[in-house]
């Protein structure tokens, strides 16, 4: 049983369109994730949500909107896409607050190719 | 500011041989500590993690001690397999998480 999903996985795409990755977690946790990994693997937060409530926006390009419809998904949807865009995005799950947001179980990314 | 810095890699090793990858953090509070490891085309694992000063996580073999007088969390192991070939990324964690850049272990039979 996959605990952290993300679709699709690889994503290959031109300049300028709109694309979308989802993110579904299976371990009813409260609090969802999503990381930026460079192509020198440095990984960054993004997002995080909590019970479908924004609690860490990182500085962010505005063309990345997260939309959490249930707890137990989280999708990032990204307008214009641009060349530097381009890393793998790893989604992830934590269990509530009082069980530990550093307990932290990531999916198996999405590596987006913007050409 | 929170902050992690970890040794650049890439480090390869022969089977068996002793492994160290160095990690030191700044922090504003009191963070836990944690390595976490990613296998190609995998997600990040945990691999061990540590919350206060002198505790020592340890997993699989690997080990790190929480080292909070040097500001250090460095991994260690005794004798590595071609198996834990991979990516180790150091992290602390005060409200959020802050990794390191990585460091890619490739380790030859």
């Amino acid at each position: 049983d996959t605990a952290v999903s993300q679709t699709p996985k690889y994503l290959v795409t031109q300049m300028g369109n709109d694309k979308s990755i989802k993110c579904e977690q299976n371990l009813g946790h409260d609090t969802m994730y999503w990381y930026k990994q460079d192509s020198k693997k440095f990984l960054k937060i993004m997002f995080s949500y909590n019970n479908k409530e924004l609690i860490i926006n990182e500085t962010v390009p505005n063309r990345f909107s997260p939309k959490s419809p249930d707890k137990a998904h989280l999708n990032l949807h990204i307008n214009s896409l641009e060349l530097g865009d381009s890393a793998v995005y790893f989604c992830a799950s934590s269990p509530n607050p009082a069980g530990g947001r550093d307990t932290q179980y990531f999916g198996p990314g999405t590596r987006l190719t913007v050409l | 500011g929170n902050s992690v810095t970890q040794m650049e890699g890439p480090v390869t090793l022969s089977e068996e041989a002793f492994l160290t990858i160095n990690c030191t953090y700044t922090a504003t509070g009191y963070p836990s500590l944690f390595w976490y490891v990613q296998y190609p085309g995998e997600g990040l694992q945990l691999l061990l993690k540590a919350t206060k000063a002198d505790d020592k996580g340890s997993n699989k073999g690997f080990e790190a001690t929480y080292r909070k007088e040097t500001t250090s969390f460095h991994l260690e192991k005794g004798s590595v397999q071609v198996s834990d070939s991979a990516v180790y990324f150091c992290a602390l964690y005060y409200n959020q998480f802050y990794f390191g850049t990585g460091t890619s272990l490739t380790v030859i039979p």
